[in-house]
């Protein structure tokens, strides 16, 4: 599996966007950039993924840079709710086998300032 | 829609003991997975069912880790002897088949082996 590279923590203040940044140099063409958080004492979640263009969902915003080499994570207007550990994988999607194993780093976690 | 539901939440046993955790995943999921999440680490997956057929067991300990999912629904993860490198977050997820990309998390368990 590609690796990912995230800074080991993160901190913003509350109501204001946040930029988490996700580098993965080493991508392929059939990697997609998926991003889940996890809560303290919850399971991760899902949050977005993308392959190539920018996406955006009710939870977050993922811009993708033209070379694929990195990503950013973008929550528009943080809350206290958004404090989370927050993963950035790169799963490969096999035609007739389906995605490719999640496989998690460290991840960057992120502190609300209130 | 009911989320992964996982028992017991909370489990403390002797190195050396068994221990078992029960994972029924969301209605209709075909692709189950158990995930071991040691403390400060990401989640790494131990193994992956599609219905009741295992599709990669490859990071599962099987001198002493078993699982089992008999009818394609509900699934046991066994731990036998547990060690106290054991001691863990287990969790399981599940998503509607290989292809889809959102996985979906269950509390977890948290085992503390002595």
């Amino acid at each position: 599996d590609a690796k990912t590279t995230q800074p080991n923590s993160m901190e913003s203040n509350e109501e204001e966007p946040v930029h988490l940044p996700c580098n993965h140099s080493t991508i392929s063409g059939t990697d997609y950039i998926h991003w889940y958080r996890q809560l303290p004492s919850q399971g991760p979640e899902y949050v977005i993924h993308g392959l190539t263009s920018n996406v955006n969902n009710r939870m977050a915003s993922l811009a993708i840079a033209e070379d694929r080499k990195s990503s950013t994570l973008i929550l528009h207007r943080a809350t206290l709710r958004d404090a989370a550990v927050y993963y950035c994988i790169l799963r490969d999607f096999i035609s007739n086998f389906g995605n490719e194993k999640l496989t998690f780093g460290t991840g960057t976690r992120l502190t609300i300032i209130p | 829609e009911a989320g992964v539901a996982q028992s017991p939440r909370y489990k403390i046993i002797e190195k050396r003991q068994s221990v078992a955790f029960w994972c029924n995943p969301i209605s209709g999921h075909a692709t189950l997975y158990w995930y071991q999440q040691i403390l400060g680490q990401g989640p790494k997956l131990l193994i992956q069912f599609q219905n009741n057929g295992v599709v990669d067991d490859s990071q599962l300990p099987k001198d002493r880790f078993s699982a089992e999912r008999l009818k394609g629904v509900d699934s046991t993860l066994k731990i036998q002897p547990a060690k106290l490198e054991d001691s863990a977050v287990y969790l399981c997820a599940s998503s509607l088949d290989r292809t889809t990309n959102e996985q979906f998390f269950g509390p977890g368990t948290r085992l503390t082996v002595l």
